[in-house]
């Protein structure tokens, strides 16, 4: 089955700076790839997504970059600020309504 | 629309007791998902609903676990008898039917203790 893993585990950088999480995937046949923010007390609220064919996407201060080849996709978050503080996961999904693996998780403080 | 919604947000039972955890998705998705998160691990997924029928159970951890979705709208989870490592937060999502795009929507969860 399909293992997602996911670095660093907690994260700090001081407001304004950009922070950059990065996962990885096995299963060649995933195609989808969100990307969800917890808050404390909240459930995982998608973010971004990415699809297998595109290699970048750009939201705001956001963006996701998918290199298939590598198995590698990254979340980019630039002019952090404090709201942003919260737990990141990526994810990968092998296409249609199939379950969504997880990674980890982030935990990212911005420090004001 | 509404979201997602979990109840309860929190329990607390004792070894060997049962638990049902209810699940009420957006209306009109017809796609239900179970997802566990044990302490500080990542979100794993149970089960998986499309309408009444279960689509994919290959999650759940033992047949201590029961999942229904009677009628196609609303879900439980039972557990019976809770175990100490079934402890965690239980999430559940839903998405639209047949669009090609599944973007799950997640409930806020329901914390599970078990001592």
């Amino acid at each position: 089955g399909e293992n997602v893993e996911q670095h660093p585990s907690t994260l700090s950088v001081q407001e304004g700076d950009s922070a950059v999480i990065k996962c990885t995937y096995s299963d060649s046949a995933s195609n989808y790839f969100p990307w969800y923010k917890q808050e404390l007390g909240k459930g995982p609220q998608l973010i971004i997504d990415i699809r297998s064919n595109v290699g970048e996407k750009k939201d705001q201060r956001i963006a996701v970059t998918l290199n298939k080849t590598a198995k590698h996709f990254s979340l980019h978050i630039t002019e952090t600020q404090p709201e942003d503080s919260a737990v990141y996961f990526c994810a990968a999904q092998a296409g249609g309504y199939q379950k969504v693996t997880f990674g980890t998780g982030t935990k990212l403080q911005v420090i004001p | 629309e509404a979201g997602v919604t979990q109840f309860p947000s929190h329990s607390v039972i004792e070894k060997g007791q049962t638990v049902t955890l209810r699940c009420d998705p957006i209306s009109g998705h017809d796609n239900l998902y179970w997802y566990r998160r044990v302490m500080g691990k990542e979100i794993k997924f149970l089960l998986h609903f499309v309408k009444e029928s279960k689509q994919d159970e290959s999650g759940m951890p033992n047949n201590r676990f029961l999942a229904e979705r009677t009628g196609g709208t609303y879900s439980t989870l039972k557990v019976q008898p809770a175990e100490l490592e079934d402890s965690g937060v239980y999430f559940c999502a839903s998405s639209r039917p047949g669009t090609g795009v599944n973007e799950q929507y997640f409930g806020p969860g329901t914390r599970l203790t078990v001592t």
